[in-house]
């Protein structure tokens, strides 16, 4: 069975400095997609940025990239240019490319992340 | 706007009572899910379903049931046999091929 393992529970960032949430996963399967999701105070999921396990370039959504490293099975986000609005919890996820998994995600355990002033 | 709607925000249940939570959607998405929240815990999945009248089983089903009698919609009942329901429950929609899911804005269910 496939996992998501985030090693940070808590990080800190100053403003519009750069952080690193970390997220590493454990599977036999080559074809899958790993997503990174936000969490703020309001409880609302949204997704920040998503990932093919087939391509080799790492996706960016504006402020938000990632570092995906397929032979190591980490796949990181980074935050630039942080802003007050970015704190939030941060969930990594991991959803198998096989029709047999149902496309069911699995979630790692957070990393809240707080950003100061 | 399409999106998934949840209700209610705010649920209490009494010990011995089944309580039901809401999740509609207007997205058209086939596939939908149930998924708890518990502090450092992550989000497990409840129950899952890809079509109508039909729907799947996820890691931690016990005390739980569900229904999809139609697209748009994916209750929750949470039974009197589920042992410590106080928890965030997280409805989601995903279309029927790629990508990640479409979330609702959650329930929280407390016992009293």
């Amino acid at each position: 069975a496939q996992t998501v393992t985030q090693s940070q529970p808590e990080m800190s960032v100053q403003e519009a400095e750069t952080v690193t949430l970390s997220c590493t996963y454990d599977t036999s399967e080559s074809d899958y997609y790993l997503f990174w999701y936000k969490q703020p105070p309001s409880r609302q999921m949204i997704l920040v940025i998503r990932q093919e396990a087939y391509k080799q370039q790492n996706a960016t959504e504006n402020r938000f990239s990632v570092n995906f490293q397929k032979a190591a099975k980490s796949f990181s986000l980074k935050i630039s240019d942080s802003q007050l609005g970015d704190a939030a919890m941060y969930f990594c996820a991991y959803r198998s490319y096989n029709r047999g998994s149902q496309g069911n995600l699995i979630f790692g355990k957070g990393t809240k992340l707080s950003v100061k002033p | 706007d399409g999106g998934i709607t949840q209700s209610p925000k705010y649920l209490f249940r009494k010990e011995g009572q089944n309580v039901t939570l809401s999740c509609e959607q207007n997205l058209n998405h086939d596939a939908m899910y149930w998924y708890r929240q518990d502090p450092g815990q992550g989000l497990r999945l409840i129950y899952y379903s890809q079509i109508v009248n039909d729907f799947q089983k996820g890691d931690i089903a016990e005390g739980y049931s569900v229904s999809r009698e139609k697209k748009e919609s994916f209750p929750l009942t949470v039974t009197s046999a589920q042992k410590n329901p106080t928890a965030f429950y997280l409805c989601a929609s995903m279309p029927g091929s790629l990508y990640g899911y479409t979330f609702g804005s959650g329930t929280r269910l407390t016992v009293v």
